[in-house]
Parts: C-alpha cells; sequence; structure tokens
C-alpha cells in the first residue's frame, strides 16, 4: 500500500518569512495530492490540493509543487503569520483506484512573533 | 451551524467497557469517514461509508462497528475498550465518493481516554 513520510517533523520560522514542507510518496500511482491544516483542537482543514498532470499550484501565499519522477511533493508558505502555526499534514491517493487517503506524519509549525 | 458535528468532544472511561460516538453532518454528503489519530498525530483511515453502504474497512478489531442509518449519520461503536483505543476519533464526509472531486470536511474530534 502506500506509504507517505512527511519532513520535518517541527518546523519554527520567523515571522513574514517562508516556510517549506516536504512529502515523498511510494505509490507511483498515485495521482492527487491535497494538504490539511489541523489547529489545536479542531479538525483538518484542507487547504489546498495539485493533480499529477500539475507541476504547481497557488493560491495566495500558499503554493504546492510536484514532481512525479522522484514522487515528492511539497508546500510553501510566504509571508508566513501567526496564523499559520499548526500542524500541517500532507497526503496521497490514487483516483480511480480505492481513493483512499493516505496521510503524512504530521508538521507541527510555529510562527515566531 | 456546525457541518460535521460529533459527540462527545471528550469520553473517558474504563477498560472493558462498551461506548459510541456519534457523528453527523448536514452538508448533503453521500460519503462518511471515521479517521484515528494517535499520541504522535498520526492520521489513518478506519471506515468509510458511501450512501449508507461500508466502502473502506483498514483492518480496524472488529471490535470496532460502524453504524449508518441514514447518510447524514455514521456512528461509531467499539466493545471491550482497551487502552491502546486511546486516541481523537474524528469523522469526516464529502459529497461524493472519490477524493479528487471532492474536499474531505472534517468534524472537530472526539478525544477518547481508556483509564
Amino acid at each position: 500500500g502506500e506509504n507517505v513520510e512527511q519532513h520535518p517533523s517541527t518546523l519554527s520560522v520567523q515571522e513574514g518569512d517562508s516556510a517549506v514542507i516536504k512529502c515523498t510518496y511510494s505509490d507511483s500511482a498515485s495521482n492527487y495530492f491535497p494538504w490539511y491544516k489541523q489547529e489545536l483542537g479542531k479538525g483538518p482543514q484542507l487547504i489546498i490540493d495539485i493533480r499529477s498532470n500539475v507541476g504547481e499550484k497557488k493560491d495566495q501565499r500558499i503554493a504546492v509543487t510536484l514532481n512525479k519522477t522522484a514522487k515528492h511533493f511539497s508546500l510553501h508558505i510566504t509571508e508566513t503569520q501567526p496564523e499559520d502555526s499548526a500542524v500541517y499534514f500532507c497526503a496521497a491517493s490514487v483516483v480511480g483506484g480505492n481513493e483512499k487517503l493516505t496521510f503524512g506524519t504530521g508538521t507541527r509549525l510555529t510562527i515566531i512573533p | 451551524d456546525t457541518a460535521v458535528s460529533q459527540t462527545p468532544k471528550y469520553l473517558v472511561t474504563q477498560m472493558g467497557n462498551d461506548k459510541s460516538i456519534k457523528c453527523e453532518q448536514n452538508l448533503g454528503h453521500d460519503t462518511m469517514y471515521w479517521y484515528k489519530q494517535d499520541s504522535k498525530k498520526f492520521l489513518k483511515i478506519m471506515f468509510s461509508y458511501n450512501n449508507k453502504e461500508l466502502i473502506i474497512n483498514e483492518t480496524v478489531p472488529n471490535r470496532f462497528s460502524p453504524k449508518s442509518p441514514d447518510k447524514a449519520h455514521l456512528n461509531l461503536h467499539i466493545n471491550s475498550l482497551e487502552l491502546g483505543d486511546s486516541a481523537v476519533y474524528f469523522c469526516a464526509s464529502s459529497q461524493v465518493w472519490g477524493v479528487a472531486k471532492n474536499i474531505q470536511y472534517f468534524g472537530a474530534g472526539t478525544r477518547l481516554s481508556v483509564l
């Protein structure tokens, strides 16, 4: 089955700086890669996703890049703000297969004011 | 109005007891899920139901039994609770089956502590 690894497990950045979180996946059939943000005491919430036919996607301060050959994808947050502090999860799935989301192990991002 | 609501938010119980967690979504979605998040924040799917039909059962012990009385509800019953069942359980829903087409909306979670 699919295995998703995520690094780093914790990340602290100064407010205004950029943050990058990286994930690798094992199943070359995976073709959908969402990112979720989990704030304290809440459930995960989708913030951005990318499909395998696209190399990069941007939404304001958040961007995701995908390298299918290397089987890795990354989340980039620019101009970080205190409200970006949360746990971030990457995930992978096979659309048209069992379509189950396999999550990474999470990254606790702390923005230092 | 809360889109995906779970009750209770906290559940503290003794080993060997039986307990239930309820989930309701008011989004009109067809698909509902149960996830388990352990103390290290690892999030893993347990079950998925589409239109009240079981789609995913991730080798979860048969002490765990999901029940979907209708599309808007997916309850989780756990028999003979064990220490290792302590975790946060999340319910989620999506519009139709197929994660690439639909966002999964998560509830706020139920923190289960087995003593």
